[in-house]
């Protein structure tokens, strides 16, 4: 069965550092989104491509975050500089489409901030 | 915007009862509704789905749900959990609109005790 493949599982990094995710999802989805996790909440949208185009970044922080689709297939997320805030898990999704929300994730990046 | 409300943050239950996780929604237009599972340290999968139709929907392992657009509620249920049904829960929420983004739950934590 396809999966939505994340990597790393896990980044431990130190606040100012920089750190990237990526993301490769099922093969024929052309949308893909990044969702964050904070722990005991449920998953906030930051960003949503479809192909290789952003259509919603609104809850994407600008300042620190950004993240790209090249080739309207892979994916990565880009956090600099990190800050003690922004640890959480970073969930990647896919979809054949974006009209109904039937979603699938991969296991997620969970990252650390010291 | 659409919004989601889970009424339960935790539900502990004893094998074998019967378990209700309760889910409201917010939406001044027609909405598809989902319900998704996480277990520890991974990704989300979907259980089961509103999306037109019959308004008792059956998803996998046994769960179904049951929209009512009067009491805008979602409420998931399952007659006799099991161990492994030990989960977190989200409900989430899309707008029949092309391209509209998925808004979940603060999640409900299910815990099947023996």
């Amino acid at each position: 069965e396809a999966e939505v493949a994340q990597s790393p599982r896990y980044k431990i990094t130190e606040k100012s550092q920089a750190v990237a995710f990526w993301c490769d999802p099922i093969s024929g989805h052309a949308t893909l989104y990044w969702y964050r996790q904070i722990l005991g909440q449920g998953p906030e949208l930051l960003v949503q491509f479809q192909d290789e185009s952003v259509v919603d970044d609104s809850q994407l922080p600008k300042d620190r975050f950004s993240a790209e689709r090249l080739k309207g297939v892979d994916s990565t997320l880009k956090i600099q500089p990190a800050e003690l805030g922004d640890s959480a898990m970073y969930l990647c999704a896919s979809s054949r489409t974006a009209n109904t929300g039937e979603l699938f994730f991969g296991e997620g990046s969970r990252l650390t901030v010291l | 915007a659409q919004s989601v409300t889970q009424l339960d943050s935790q539900v502990p239950v004893f094998e074998e009862a019967p378990v209700e996780l309760r889910c409201n929604y917010s939406s001044s237009v027609s909405v598809y509704l989902f319900w998704y599972v996480q277990y520890p340290n991974q990704g989300l999968q979907l259980l089961l789905k509103y999306l037109s139709g019959s308004t008792l929907v059956k998803g996998i392992n046994g769960f179904e749900a049951e929209f009512n657009k009067s009491q805008t509620s979602f409420h998931l249920r399952k007659p006799s959990v099991h161990i492994s049904d030990t989960a977190e829960y989200f409900c989430a929420v899309s707008v029949m609109v092309s391209g509209s983004r998925l808004t979940f739950g603060e999640g409900t934590q299910l815990t099947v005790n023996p």
